[in-house]
């Protein structure tokens, strides 16, 4: 089956610094790489997804590439604010399938 | 309109009970899909449903069952609880059962078994 890696487990930055996740993935179907926070205690939440016929999407500070030859996606946090705090998930799901295989987390934590 | 809400939030059962937690996904959302969160890793998938009928299931023993009602809500059984069971149950919604976009994830259940 699938399988998603995810580094690093813990990233540390100062504020207004980048931030920068990067996940591979095992399975050559996988079509669609969503990205979640989530914050202590709540739900993940869709902070950006990209589909493998494109390879970087950007929505503000947050940016999202994708190198579907390698099989691994990135997620880059420009200019991080202390409430990026968070722990990062990356994601992926073939394309017949509605399950989404989770990578194991990044904790990011942004200082002051 | 209300998210994906699920109840409990919280509770606490000992090694062999019976847990039941419950999902009510976003209205017009038919795809209902259930998550185990062990603390410290990603949610790993258990079942999804779709107009009431199982089409995916995850690596889990038979002690874990789940089933949809005609409103599209859905309940997660455990039975025979086991310590390893103890995790944040999360529940999610989405339109339709392929290629279903983004994932809307309720609060989630969090069990604790003594």
């Amino acid at each position: 089956g699938e399988n998603v890696e995810q580094h690093p487990s813990t990233l540390s930055v100062q504020e207004g610094d980048s931030a920068v996740i990067k996940c591979t993935y095992s399975d050559s179907a996988s079509n669609y790489f969503p990205w979640y926070k989530q914050e202590l205690g709540k739900r993940p939440q869709l902070i950006i997804d990209i589909r493998s016929n494109v390879g970087e999407k950007k929505d503000q500070r947050i940016a999202v590439t994708l190198n579907k030859t390698a099989k691994h996606f990135s997620l880059h946090i420009t200019e991080t604010q202390p409430e990026d705090s968070a722990v990062y998930f990356c994601a992926a799901r073939r394309f017949n399938a509605s399950k989404l295989t989770f990578g194991t987390g990044t904790r990011l934590q942004v200082t002051l | 309109d209300a998210g994906v809400t699920q109840s409990p939030t919280h509770l606490i059962k000992t090694r062999g009970q019976h847990v039941t937690l419950r999902c009510s996904p976003i209205s017009g959302h038919k795809s209902v899909s259930w998550y185990q969160q062990v603390l410290g890793q990603g949610p790993q998938f258990i079942f999804q449903y779709y107009e009431k009928e199982e089409r995916g299931r995850g690596n889990f023993p038979d002690r874990f069952s789940a089933r949809q009602f005609p409103n599209y809500s859905s309940e997660l059984n455990v039975n025979a609880l086991l310590l390893g069971d103890s995790a944040l149950y999360l529940c999610a919604s989405s339109l339709r059962l392929l290629d279903t976009g983004e994932l809307f994830f309720g609060e989630g259940s969090r069990l604790t078994v003594l």
